[in-house]
């Protein structure tokens, strides 16, 4: 059973729009969540994290939301721009297993000019 | 640059062959992880190490095993070959909570894997 999820495989958005990617967890002892992008033939790339002590993390025009309650997070990239189109994965990890990051299935999001 | 490079990029191979998979780093990070892409289960962690004598198993570690070398190197080796571990693999480093973004992961490219 999947611990990280990403419900949407894609996920197309017009230029200058706001494009919002949501994950779901299971497993309530991750405290520590990443989001990595991913370009066709290229290894993923860091884009952000956040702290299960936070709700909220905003670099530049992308800014992570946290609710432990829900067990949800997403990523909001304000405003989207066509070299966003990548595949967005969604990971976590607990304190315990600093190493064993779970990564989500992904979701590719194309931005339309 | 300080890179993450993977050998080879592409490869094809029939079933019960031997292939190995080799991961260089020029970034001095300590650990070192290998994870299969398939369509819709993102990234599997098969194998980590945080340094030459520590290796670790990962999620999926059956069927493979690895090789830390030198804290530079890490291969990745397929002893028999099976058609559903044909997936793109990729090598990671990183170095432990680092500054702001902890355990921060950098990728290698990625080796395609086809196992007829």
């Amino acid at each position: 059973d999947q611990q990280v999820k990403q419900n949407s495989p894609s996920l197309s958005v017009q230029e200058g729009r706001i494009s919002i990617l949501n994950c779901d967890y299971t497993n309530s002892m991750f405290d520590y969540f990443l989001w990595y992008k991913k370009y066709p033939a290229e290894g993923p790339t860091f884009l952000i994290s956040i702290s299960s002590i936070k709700d909220k993390n905003e670099d530049g025009r992308f800014t992570v939301f946290l609710n432990k309650s829900a067990k949800h997070l997403s990523l909001h990239i304000v405003p989207s721009q066509p070299g966003d189109s990548a595949v967005y994965f969604c990971a976590a990890r607990t304190k315990t297993s600093y190493d064993k990051v779970i990564f989500g299935p992904g979701t590719s999001l194309s931005v339309i000019p | 640059d300080a890179d993450v490079t993977q050998t080879p990029r592409n490869r094809i191979t029939k079933t019960g062959k031997r292939i190995m998979l080799e991961c260089s780093q020029t970034k001095g990070h300590d650990r070192m992880y290998w994870y299969r892409q398939d369509p819709g289960l993102g990234l599997r962690l098969i194998y980590y190490s945080f340094d030459v004598k520590d290796i670790n198993k990962g999620e999926i570690s059956d069927g493979y095993s690895v090789s830390r070398q030198a804290q530079a190197k890490f291969s990745l080796s397929l002893e028999s070959a099976i058609p559903n571990q044909t997936a793109l693999y990729f090598c990671a480093t990183s170095v432990a909570g680092s500054g702001r973004n902890n355990n921060e992961q950098f990728f290698g490219p990625g080796t395609r894997l086809t196992v007829l």
